[in-house]
């Protein structure tokens, strides 16, 4: 069974600085995805990737296959970057099933 | 476009009734996923669609039932809801070739709470 963990699980953060948001996973994968959950509660995606890096906007996010981890990046991170994170990931080929970590939850104080 | 849409928003359930929680995607997208989410627990798939005609069982699919006759709807049946039901539910959708899956869009969400 897929195990995806992600830490940490709360993270308070001023605003302007460099924020980490780690996902280990413990079987090969396809592909892993990062998503965004407004307080709100609506979600969007923001990566999906396979290997290496994307960037966009103050966000990067970035894959070691070998290792079995990723990370998210927000550079100059912003109150209105406080959400939930969540890291997914799709096994294999023919798979169409994500297995979800259970969150990390960002706050950015002004 | 409007996306992935869901209604209702909030629902009351009393146990032993049933419902149908409506999901609707206007981008043609093949795949589409009924998901929901508990406090404090990662997203788990209920059911999942690849097509108009086609859907599969998730990993958490007791109790409940889907259809997709077309590929815009994606209908999630509640037969007899119990407690263990209270959640809050996503429909997402994407646009898949092959085996490779691509980013999900998710609908607003339906809070559902079974007394």
């Amino acid at each position: 069974k897929n195990e995806v963990e992600q830490s940490p699980q709360n993270l308070t953060a001023q605003e302007g600085e460099f924020i980490t948001i780690n996902c280990s996973y413990s079987v090969g994968i396809s592909a892993l995805h990062w998503l965004q959950q407004h307080p709100g509660g609506g979600i969007v995606s923001l990566f999906m990737l396979s290997s290496g890096k994307k960037k966009h906007g103050r966000l990067i996010a970035t894959i070691n296959i070998q290792e079995k981890h990723s990370s998210l990046h927000i550079t100059a991170s912003h109150p209105r970057d406080s959400a939930v994170y969540i890291c997914a990931v799709a096994l294999g080929a023919g798979s169409y099933q994500l297995t979800f970590g259970k969150g990390t939850k960002l706050s950015v104080i002004p | 476009n409007a996306g992935v849409t869901q209604t209702p928003k909030f629902r009351i359930l009393k146990i032993g009734q049933s419902m149908t929680l409506q999901c609707a995607q206007d981008m043609n997208h093949n795949y589409m996923y009924w998901y929901r989410q508990d406090p404090g627990m990662g997203l788990k798939l209920i059911y999942y669609s690849v097509g108009a005609g086609i859907t599969d069982k998730g990993e958490v699919p007791n109790g409940y039932n889907v259809s997709r006759s077309t590929t815009e709807y994606f209908p999630l049946r509640l037969e007899l809801a119990a407690p263990s039901q209270t959640s809050v539910y996503f429909c997402a959708s994407s646009y898949s070739k092959g085996y490779d899956l691509d980013e999900q869009f998710f609908g607003p969400g339906t809070r559902l709470t079974v007394l």
